[in-house]
């Protein structure tokens, strides 16, 4: 099973809502990932989790909030976003990468997140 | 992690081999190319990667010159459904971070 599922596969929210996205691999990967995905744009490393602990953030909006419950989970919380935050919010997963060691990462098919 | 420069865009005809070329001249020794593609609208697939040896598998071919400073992603035989997005990326530890990428358009 090479597979990463999200959920949902599409939301809309208003502004004042307070929404979460869902992450879910059972291929036994220790290291997971959100990437935002504008219109025509590659996609941006938002947050890495490694052993279930934040390693990365690339200064992402507190309206964000990761979370990653255990190996196989990772939720992404989402609270007073703004309408260019309308996006596909991409989930991946991978064995952790250390320097000199290469192993694939794993994309869902996304969350396309419209706000409204 | 080094960056990658790659052509917007290419063209190949159905049945032909597609050779996406891929410059990363500051790689250092310790970090690999990968490359993925992205056919509209889905995630990103992976394809294959290599740190310095030439690398086949069931979907292409990567080839990596002697100075590590580029490489070729070989489609040997291209098809309509190969059309999309492709990504070329130098990483080293955690952080996987895309460049613009190729568009590969296969035509009848």
């Amino acid at each position: 099973d090479t597979e990463v599922t999200q959920t949902p596969k599409h939301l809309v929210m208003g502004m004042t809502n307070k929404k979460s996205l869902k992450c879910e691999q059972h291929m036994g990967h220790r290291a997971m990932y959100w990437y935002k995905q504008k219109a025509k744009k590659p996609p941006e490393l938002m947050f890495v989790y490694s052993y279930e602990k934040l390693s990365i953030n690339e200064s992402v909006p507190s309206r964000f909030s990761p979370e990653c419950p255990n190996s196989s989970l990772l939720n992404l919380h989402l609270h007073a976003l703004q309408p260019e935050d309308s996006a596909l919010y991409l989930c991946a997963s991978s064995q952790p990468n250390f320097i000199g060691t290469g192993s694939e990462a794993f994309f869902g098919q996304g969350t396309r997140l419209t706000v409204v | 992690d080094a960056k990658t420069t790659q052509p917007p865009s290419m063209d190949c005809a159905e049945g032909r081999a597609a050779n996406l070329p891929c410059n990363h001249s500051t790689i250092s020794g310790n970090e690999y190319v990968y490359w993925y593609r992205q056919i509209h609208s889905q995630g990103p697939q992976y394809i294959i990667h290599g740190l310095k040896n030439n690398e086949t598998n069931e979907m292409a071919s990567l080839i990596i010159t002697e100075d590590r400073k580029s490489s070729t992603l070989i489609l040997p035989h291209a098809t309509l459904r190969d059309t999309a997005v492709y990504y070329c990326i130098v990483k080293g530890g955690s952080r996987l971070t895309f460049g613009e990428g190729t568009q590969l358009t296969v035509n009848p």
